[in-house]
């Protein structure tokens, strides 16, 4: 039952720094979602995925990249990490309609 | 613009019952979703309400009015391990996205 596994679980990354996180499901979901939780802010979608080979912007999308080149896999990538950029990391899949999102432990990211 | 609205903390007793709030203002409506998430783990699924009333789960029941923009989560018989953070979300009307709210701390007293 591994339902939406994300890697990794913990990072620590300098200023300028490059990384990709890494979002797997094995439900057959054709949604995919990245979020950033922040204190105080609640859960903010970076971007998301409607079907393989498709990505759009969230709310918060700049200084994030995302490829979903197979229907299991959902990327993000951070191109030039800033301190800003620290948080937790939530990726989420969903069936379409009337279907509840399913997320992932969460990574946290630390950038100093 | 797009907001939803909850209190950031509440406090009951064990044994109690608590009703959390939720107003929403958003561009189109296709569903509210309530999930509970305990400190340092994902958040998971509660309830899902799409037309006006009441969903009963066990020991938590959800409602919505969509006239109103505004639903609350009851929680019965209140344990320790209710002590969670609970979400509001939204889907918009693209049927895509989801808009969250900050969440509402619970803290449950012996």
């Amino acid at each position: 039952n591994a339902g939406v596994t994300q890697t990794p679980k913990f990072r620590v990354l300098k200023t300028g720094q490059s990384m990709t996180l890494l979002c797997a499901q094995d439900m057959n979901h054709e949604y995919m979602y990245w979020y950033r939780q922040d204190p105080g802010m609640g859960l903010r979608l970076i971007h998301y995925s409607v079907g393989e080979g498709t990505t759009a912007k969230g709310e918060v999308p700049d200084g994030y990249n995302v490829s979903r080149l197979k229907k299991q896999n959902f990327l993000l990538g951070l191109e030039s990490a800033a301190p800003s950029q620290t948080s937790v990391y939530f990726c989420a899949s969903s069936l379409p309609q009337s279907q509840p999102q399913h997320f992932g432990d969460g990574t946290r990211l630390s950038i100093l | 613009g797009q907001n939803i609205d909850q209190p950031t903390e509440m406090t009951a007793t064990e044994g109690a019952i608590v009703q959390i709030n939720c107003t929403y203002q958003t561009s189109g409506f296709n569903g509210l979703f309530w999930y509970q998430q305990h400190a340092g783990e994902a958040p998971t699924f509660l309830s899902y309400n799409v037309l006006d009333g009441l969903e009963e789960k066990g020991r938590f029941s959800s409602f919505l009015s969509r006239s109103k923009g505004y639903s609350y989560l009851l929680l019965k018989e209140l344990q320790m391990k209710d002590s969670a953070s609970y979400l509001c979300a939204v889907r918009d009307g693209t049927q895509y996205k989801y808009i969250f709210g900050t969440g509402t701390r619970l803290k449950v007293l012996a």
